[in-house]
């Protein structure tokens, strides 16, 4: 167990709709990373954040969001979903901006989203 | 920007034998981590190994070690007396050091290899 967890496990919605993935970091943790892993894409990060603020962002679409609140919890949120946005969703975590002194990312079980 | 590469998108291994799985990436940076993570069905992203670049000797963890040669941008890992439980995805992955903008601290991930291991 990582420590970090992630919900819901499972999500199945239709085109067109919005969901949130919610993440909670392990404890002390004060940096959150999502990450989108898709069959032919592979392991992509989307963005980072770090005690409540934007640190870094990657691949994320405009339809996408995220956000860290005080309790450093984060919420990806996903809107006009498309068929191509099924995939696994990881959030990640670690202590500071660049991880732990060993370089190591955390990461939750994932979120498994379906869009039919 | 960074890249890693997996030239293996599947292996296997008989139990009990030694396989090899490997990677490389590109980077112009002189200080960085490199990881290696299994993916087993339960889809969890497990570390298995890190490797810091300035450190000249090769990590190991167990039945994992690494070859890790800076100078030609690689980073194989070796498991030795396979295990069914050894049966995964294995991510490469990639992570500067260094403070140098937003957008450090990331891991950049290969594509990964997956994994048998036969009975």
């Amino acid at each position: 167990d990582s420590g970090v967890t992630q919900t819901p496990k499972h999500l199945i919605t239709a085109t067109g709709q919005r969901v949130t993935l919610r993440c909670s970091p392990r404890s002390g943790d004060l940096s959150v990373y999502w990450y989108q892993q898709s069959l032919d894409q592979g392991l992509q990060f989307l963005i980072q954040y770090y005690n409540g603020e934007e640190r870094a962002k990657g691949n994320i679409l405009e339809r996408f969001s995220a956000q860290q609140f005080p309790d450093l919890h984060s919420e990806l949120n996903l809107s006009s979903l498309e068929l191509g946005d099924s995939a696994l969703y990881f959030c990640a975590s670690s202590t500071s901006p660049g991880g732990t002194n060993t370089g190591e990312l955390f990461f939750g079980e994932g979120s498994r989203l379906t869009v039919l | 920007a960074q890249t890693v590469t997996q030239s293996q998108p599947e292996m296997s291994v008989q139990e009990a034998e030694t396989v090899t799985l490997s990677c490389t990436y590109d980077t112009s940076e002189s200080d960085y981590y490199l990881f290696w993570y299994k993916q087993p069905p339960s889809r969890q992203m497990i570390l298995v190994i890190r490797q810091e670049a300035y450190k000249q000797q090769n990590a190991t963890e167990n039945r994992f070690s690494v070859n890790f040669q800076k100078a030609a941008k690689s980073f194989s890992l070796k498991i030795s007396d396979s295990q069914l439980g050894d049966a995964a995805m294995y991510f490469c992955a990639y992570r500067s050091a260094g403070i140098s903008g937003a957008g450090s601290y990331q891991l950049t991930f290969g594509k990964g290899t997956k994994l048998s291991v036969i009975p």
